[in-house]
């Protein structure tokens, strides 16, 4: 009974390197989403995917890039990174409650820092 | 830009006590969900409600959905101490990012 599932769940970074994180769900949900979390912004969207092979771009994606190969995983990556990428960041699958409503379940969380 | 603010931003009260926390925004939602948080962990949906003026009681939390779909109440009675954790509010329209979160409210409750 996973879900979503994030790795890793801590990492420590240099200015400049690069990294990815993965999710993976075992929900069969055609929606995904990338998100940061930072104090007192909430959650903003970085990238999201409507489906395998298909992404698109969120509030704040520059500085990073996704991937949907399979639709069980999406992958963020940062190819550079910068301090101002130091968050936590969260990946959620979108699927539909027996109501009708959507409802999105997230993973526990990646925590970045960035020296 | 869509914003959906969330007030209080920090709220910390005894045992037993009521609260009210608001989430406010100037857009139309088509529904709006309530999530709460603790730490290390992600958000967990506790609550969807899709029509103006809704209300949905969850035991001690009761939800409710502005007439005009652009704000909503969640309101708790007698807080217990594992009600502590980050309230988060989220819009859902049908635009290109589907989901506005709020900013959070951090709620504490004593023992």
């Amino acid at each position: 009974n996973a879900g979503v599932t994030q790795t890793p769940k801590f990492r420590v970074l240099k200015t400049g390197q690069s990294m990815t994180l993965l999710c993976a769900q075992d929900m069969n949900h055609e929606y995904m989403y990338w998100y940061r979390q930072d104090p007192g912004m909430g959650l903003r969207l970085i990238h999201y995917s409507v489906g395998e092979g298909t992404t698109a771009k969120g509030e704040v994606p520059d500085g990073y890039n996704v991937s949907r190969l399979k639709k069980q995983n999406f992958l963020l990556g940062l190819e550079s990174a910068a301090p101002s990428q130091t968050s936590v960041y969260f990946c959620a699958a979108e699927g539909t409650l027996d109501s009708g409503a959507n409802v999105l379940t997230f993973g526990a969380g990646s925590r970045l820092t960035v020296l | 830009t869509q914003l959906l603010e969330q007030s209080p931003q920090f709220l910390s009260i005894q045992e037993g006590e009521n609260l009210t926390v608001y989430c406010n925004s100037s857009s139309v939602f088509s529904s709006l969900q309530w999530y709460r948080q603790e730490p290390g962990e992600g958000p967990v949906l506790l609550v969807t409600v899709v029509t103006g003026g809704e209300v949905k009681k969850l035991k001690r939390l009761t939800f409710q959905f502005g007439d005009a779909r652009k704000d909503s109440s969640l309101h708790i009675t007698a807080a217990q101490p594992g009600d502590t954790g980050l309230y988060l509010c989220a819009g859902a329209t049908s635009g290109t990012y589907k989901y506005i979160f709020g900013t959070g409210t951090r709620l504490k409750v004593l023992a």
